[in-house]
C-alpha cells in the first residue's frame, strides 16, 4: 500500500526546534519530489517546502525561510523538516506529500500537529 | 505572487451542478497547470483534479476542471451528499519557486 506517514509533532515553547519526519511505503521513494504542507486547524492550506528527488534542490515559503530546513534521506525512504525558531503562527497541522508532477500532490499523510506556545 | 482566489462558500442541492472559481496570476495559473484538491472534514487533502482538467484514477466524472488565461474553475455535476467538502486550487508559481493555494471553497449541498 502507498503510504506516507508523518511524525514528530509535539508541544514546544517559541524559539525552540522540532524536527518532522514522514515515512514513506509502498512506492519508490527515491524518484519523487516531496512537499509539506499545514493547516491551521479550521483554516486553509499553505504550502511550506519541497524537496527534489534527490535533495539537490529546495525551495521555502517566505514565512518559514531561514528557520525552516527540508531533507531527505533516500536510503531510509523518510523526508524531514527541520523546524527553529518557532513561532505561535507556526502552529498547524503538518502534512507531508507526493509529488507526481511538480506540484500535483497525489499521496498526503495524516498529518501531525505542532503546537508552539509557552 | 497573486494567491488564487477562490469564493470562501458555495452550495447546491443534490443532483445539480455546481462550479467553483479561482482566480490567480501571471505567476502562477498563468504560466502553469492548475491542480484541485478536496478535502472531506477531518481527513487529508485528496487530488481531485491535475494538470487542469486530468482525474486521477477512481475520481467520478461528475467532477471536471477548466483552465483560462489567469483562472480555473471546477465542475461537480450531478451533486450528491458526500460532496460536501473543502475544495482547494493550487499551482506552481514561478516568483516563489513553489506551489500556492487558493483559501478554500466549503461547498455545501443543501
Amino acid at each position: 500500500e502507498v503510504q506516507l506517514v508523518e511524525s514528530g509533532g509535539a508541544l514546544v515553547q517559541p524559539g525552540g526546534s522540532l524536527r518532522l519526519s514522514c515515512a514513506a511505503s509502498g512506492f519508490t521513494f527515491s524518484t519523487y519530489w516531496m512537499h509539506w504542507v499545514r493547516q491551521v486547524p479550521g483554516k486553509g492550506l499553505v504550502w511550506v517546502s519541497r524537496l527534489n528527488s534527490d535533495g539537490s534542490g529546495s525551495s521555502y515559503a517566505d514565512a518559514v525561510k531561514g528557520r525552516f530546513s527540508i531533507s531527505r534521506d533516500n536510503a531510509k525512504n523518510t523526508l524531514y523538516l527541520q523546524m527553529n525558531s518557532l513561532r505561535a503562527e507556526d502552529t498547524a497541522v503538518y502534512f507531508c506529500a507526493r509529488a507526481f508532477t511538480r506540484n500535483a500532490l497525489d499521496i498526503w499523510g495524516r498529518g501531525t500537529t505542532v503546537t508552539v506556545s509557552s | 505572487q497573486s494567491v488564487p482566489t477562490q469564493p470562501p462558500s458555495a452550495s447546491g442541492t443534490p443532483g445539480q451542478r455546481v462550479t467553483i472559481s479561482c482566480s490567480g496570476g501571471s505567476s502562477n495559473i498563468g504560466r502553469n497547470t492548475v491542480n484541485w484538491y478536496q478535502q472531506l472534514p477531518g481527513t487529508a487533502p485528496k487530488l481531485l483534479i491535475y494538470t487542469n482538467d486530468q482525474r486521477p484514477s477512481g475520481v467520478p466524472d461528475r467532477f471536471s476542471g477548466s483552465k483560462s488565461g489567469t483562472s480555473a474553475s471546477l465542475a461537480i455535476s450531478g451533486l450528491q451528499s458526500e460532496d460536501e467538502a473543502d475544495y482547494y486550487c493550487a499551482a506552481w508559481d514561478d516568483s516563489l519557486n513553489g506551489v500556492v493555494f487558493g483559501g478554500g471553497t466549503r461547498l455545501t449541498v443543501l
